[in-house]
């Protein structure tokens, strides 16, 4: 089966940088993504790691060791918009971990 | 392009009740899950199709069901209603359903009294 696991909450100022952690087991491994959630939405697909190493769209940038069964999430120049749940995924069905509430104060 | 569609977007039922969720996926999508979302908890897998074949099913019970139909688009059944079925009902579309980018639908929320 496969088992996640994050920090519940995380809070920062605009302008930082956040790094949220995601440790996994999994059977088979198909990658590790993750999602954004605000309340009342629908997760959003953030990205994918399929491969070690950091992949990079604008702000975000996620990393993966599978060695270590580890990623993160890399958050930089915090706005307010961010405030939201983060979600990291892992396995050919994507089973989520329990989340991340990041809370970005002014 | 649509995105990912659920219907009915809200919907109050009774304990004991039977309640069918329906999705459409993006064209061209192969692959649906279906996910429970209590509040403030992640989503929890509930069950994966592709090609219109179950190909994985979360640690829920037997009361839930789903099917895929030819055109892609899927249901989720559930029977004999309880009030910790009380959730938001999520269905996510993929190309291939391998783990890769999938995207949401708005949900469900199912509220049993």
């Amino acid at each position: 089966g496969q088992s996640l696991e994050q920090p519940s909450e995380v809070t920062a100022v605009e302008g930082a940088i956040v790094q949220i952690n995601c440790t996994y087991q999994t059977s088979g491994f198909y990658g590790l993504s993750w999602y954004q959630q605000h309340d009342g939405g629908a997760p959003t697909f953030l990205s994918y790691n399929a491969l070690d190493g950091l992949e990079e769209t604008g702000r975000f940038s996620s990393f993966l060791s599978r060695s270590d069964s580890y990623g993160y999430l890399l958050l930089q120049e915090l706005q307010m918009k961010d405030s939201a749940s983060y979600f990291c995924a892992v396995g050919i069905d994507m089973r989520f971990g329990a989340g991340t509430r990041l809370t970005v104060k002014p | 392009d649509a995105g990912v569609t659920q219907s009915p977007t809200h919907l109050i039922k009774t304990r004991g009740q039977q309640v069918t969720l329906r999705c459409s996926p993006i064209s061209g999508h192969k692959s649906v899950s279906w996910y429970q979302q209590v509040l403030g908890q992640g989503p929890q897998f509930i069950f994966q199709y592709y090609e219109k074949e179950e190909r994985g099913r979360g640690n829920f019970p037997d009361r839930f069901s789903a099917r895929q139909f030819p055109n892609y688009s899927s249901e989720l059944n559930v029977n004999a209603l309880l009030l910790g079925d009380s959730a938001l009902y999520l269905c996510a579309s993929s190309l291939a359903g391998t783990g890769t980018e999938a995207f949401f639908g708005q949900g469900t929320r199912l509220t049993v009294v």
